[in-house]
């Protein structure tokens, strides 16, 4: 299987403190995109990085990718309320010209006010 | 027009019944996708469409039967479900891949909560 896993599987912090969220994969990828997801609704793109990238930044998110430990995190600083979701790392492989994306378990994200 | 949009956003079906699930995008993608979610679980890829040709298929049963009439639409025909196939469905949409080109983010419409009773 290429799915992947995240942990933890659910974090729960005050406003204003950072959250990290980690995934691992387990084979060879083209990229790795981060999701977010509100009250089991539609998935909305964060960032993507690419294989050959090492981090990328995006307003308040910071991702890393280690391909060599074929592991990915997610920081994002300053939490705030409307942070409160679940969140999935999904890495894509290139078949036959297609993306297929395969999400890992996700981690549901609790911020406190 | 940066949205997906899926109807009906809800479907309650029973087992002898078909019913078509509906999608539809104006970004110009070429790409679209069928993923169905159970709760508390991610997102499972279930069928990849690229310029309008069936590209992936991930051992999808027959009862679930995709059609994309055209670059912007993409149904999905339900026959004869059984009630363990109750979940949200989703559909997303992006660029096709180009090597040595970007982005290939996926854009998700708000899924059909699908309830086979």
């Amino acid at each position: 299987s290429q799915q992947g896993e995240e942990d933890p599987q659910a974090l729960s912090i005050q406003e204003g403190e950072n959250a990290t969220m980690n995934c691992s994969y387990k084979t060879s990828i083209n990229n790795l995109q981060w999701y977010r997801q509100n009250s089991g609704r539609g998935l909305v793109h964060l960032i993507l990085i690419r294989s050959n990238e090492r981090e990328k930044h995006s307003g308040r998110l910071r991702v890393t990718l280690d391909t060599s430990k074929k592991s990915s995190s997610l920081l994002i600083t300053a939490s705030r309320a409307a942070d409160t979701a679940s969140y999935f790392c999904a890495t894509g492989y290139i078949i036959q010209g297609a993306q297929k994306l395969v999400f890992g378990q996700g981690t549901r994200l609790t911020i406190n006010p | 027009d940066t949205e997906v949009t899926q109807t009906p956003k809800h479907l309650v079906m029973g087992m002898t019944n078909k019913k078509s699930l509906k999608c539809e995008q104006h970004m110009g993608h070429r790409a679209m996708y069928w993923y169905k979610q159970k709760a508390k679980k991610p997102p499972e890829l279930m069928f990849v469409y690229s310029y309008e040709k069936l590209s992936i298929n991930e051992s999808v049963p027959s009862r679930f039967s995709p059609e994309c009439p055209n670059s912007s639409l993409l149904n999905l025909h339900l026959h004869a479900l059984q009630p363990e196939d109750s979940a949200l469905y989703l559909c997303a949409s992006s660029q096709v891949f180009v090597r040595g080109l970007g982005n290939t983010e996926a854009f998700f419409g708000q899924g059909t909560r699908l309830t086979v009773v």
